[in-house]
């Protein structure tokens, strides 16, 4: 059983383009999250997403976008890139109703310069 | 608001001491709390959680915490630290469906 799947594993970007990251939840799962994780920081809750829609979100702009795909897949758009924007980006898949189980991937390490 | 803090974030200890890192929690309501340990390189992966019930909750790789609600504490510990237990440690809490993190404490074990 395969788990949480991240792509890629490592990103160079330039300020103001725009990344997307991609995520495979673990079978059977229905629920993405995604955590933002700066140099030295906890990971910080950006959105979630259930039944293709954002359930929630963090503190993050709107330059963070994201979407869910009928298999439960999803992906990560951030648009204008800053340097700031340089982290792990980790996700997270669950089962509805289940939060706190759980499941992390091994994340993107996106670099922008 | 709900969330945690870590106290100290460098911990060394030499290989067989004792391991004890910090976390206390502020929160209205009884709490989920969590240890999450990183690997460099690695994502998340979960010690031990605390949900309801006994307040010593025993995780994997020998480590446990214990809750304890007159301190606001969930501090990790483990008996004998090994040289593979050096790696980042994350406190957390969880509010509505999401997870609330402590800033981190990195622990390094000395031959």
């Amino acid at each position: 059983d395969a788990g949480v799947t991240q792509s890629p594993t490592h990103l160079i970007k330039t300020r103001g383009q725009q990344v997307t990251l991609r995520c495979s939840p673990k079978s059977g799962h229905d629920t993405v999250s995604w955590y933002q994780q700066a140099l030295g920081q906890g990971p910080q809750f950006i959105f979630q997403y259930y039944e293709e829609e954002e359930r929630q979100r963090g503190n993050f702009p709107d330059r963070f976008s994201g979407h869910q795909y009928p298999n439960y897949s999803s992906e990560l758009n951030v648009n204008a890139l800053l340097l700031g924007d340089s982290a792990l980006y980790l996700c997270a898949s669950s089962l509805a109703g289940t939060g706190e189980k759980l499941f992390f991937g091994s994340g993107t390490q996106l670099s922008v310069l | 608001a709900q969330s945690v803090t870590q106290l100290g974030s460098h911990v060394s200890v030499s290989e067989g001491a004792l391991v004890l890192l910090r976390c206390n929690y502020s929160s209205s309501v009884p709490p989920y709390l969590f240890w999450y340990v990183q690997y460099p390189n690695q994502g998340l992966q979960l010690l031990l959680k605390y949900t309801t019930g006994a307040t010593l909750v025993k995780g994997i790789n020998g480590f446990e915490a214990e809750f304890k609600k007159s301190e606001t504490s969930f501090h990790l510990t483990k008996p004998s630290a090994h040289m593979s237990d050096a790696a980042e440690y994350f406190c957390a809490t969880h509010n509505t469906d999401k997870l609330i993190f402590g800033t981190g404490t990195r622990l390094q074990v000395f031959p």
